[in-house]
């Protein structure tokens, strides 16, 4: 069975300063990667996902993640932060051939202006 | 384009009634997903359709739970005499094509109070 581990249930950063969130998973086959936010009272909405090819994926709102498979890790970073994106962020994770998404806990990002 | 959308938005109900939530998926979208998220935990997966047929329902906590897609658009997800612990949002997403690597489009979701 999958599992994804996101470890600081809480980030609280300063405003236009960096930011990593963490993500790591587990699982006996081949995944697929995604990153989601979550705005208050808003549905999830897709921020950026690793098919294959380059470990490096950028998304959208200035966002990136990159995939350590030797790591199993998937951490998310921004190099600067706006008070915009105060939000909750969930990894997920799908396997091969298997279409539904297994998510960690989430991270509650929140910006100090 | 119009997006997921889910109804009610907010649904109290009275321990052992019966409730109807309902999700209207993008226009032409082929698989539906629905999810519970609890207070402060990450969505956890209940049920998928791939156009009418129910896939994989593997996530139902319980046979209170039903789920329909009769024409492969609208789907209703059911919880029979509904108790305290079913307390949580009821997230529907959608994506265009079968396969895990698609992109899941989700609504607002439906907050269920039961009391």
């Amino acid at each position: 069975a999958q599992s994804v581990t996101q470890l600081d249930s809480q980030v609280p950063v300063f405003e236009e300063a960096p930011v990593e969130l963490r993500c790591n998973y587990s699982s006996s086959v081949s995944v697929y990667l995604f990153w989601y936010v979550q705005y208050p009272n808003q549905g999830l909405q897709l921020l950026l996902k690793y098919l294959s090819g380059s470990t490096l994926v950028k998304g959208i709102n200035g966002f990136e993640a990159e995939f350590n498979k030797s790591q199993t890790s998937f951490h998310l970073r921004k190099p600067s932060v706006h008070i915009s994106d105060t939000a909750e962020y969930f990894c997920a994770v799908s396997d091969f051939g298997n279409e539904k998404l297994t998510f960690g806990t989430g991270t509650r990002l929140t910006i100090i202006p | 384009g119009a997006g997921v959308s889910q109804s009610p938005r907010y649904k109290v109900a009275k321990r052992g009634q019966d409730v109807a939530l309902r999700c209207d998926p993008i226009s032409g979208h082929v698989s539906l997903f629905w999810y519970q998220q609890a207070l402060g935990q990450g969505p956890e997966f209940l049920t998928y359709f791939q156009n009418e047929a129910q896939l994989d329902k593997s996530g139902l906590p319980s046979d209170r739970f039903f789920a329909e897609r009769p024409e492969g658009s609208v789907s209703t997800l059911k919880i029979q005499r509904t108790q305290q612990e079913d307390s949580a949002v009821y997230l529907c997403a959608s994506s265009s094509y079968s396969g895990s690597q698609e992109t899941q489009y989700f609504g607002p979701g439906t907050r269920l109070l039961v009391l």
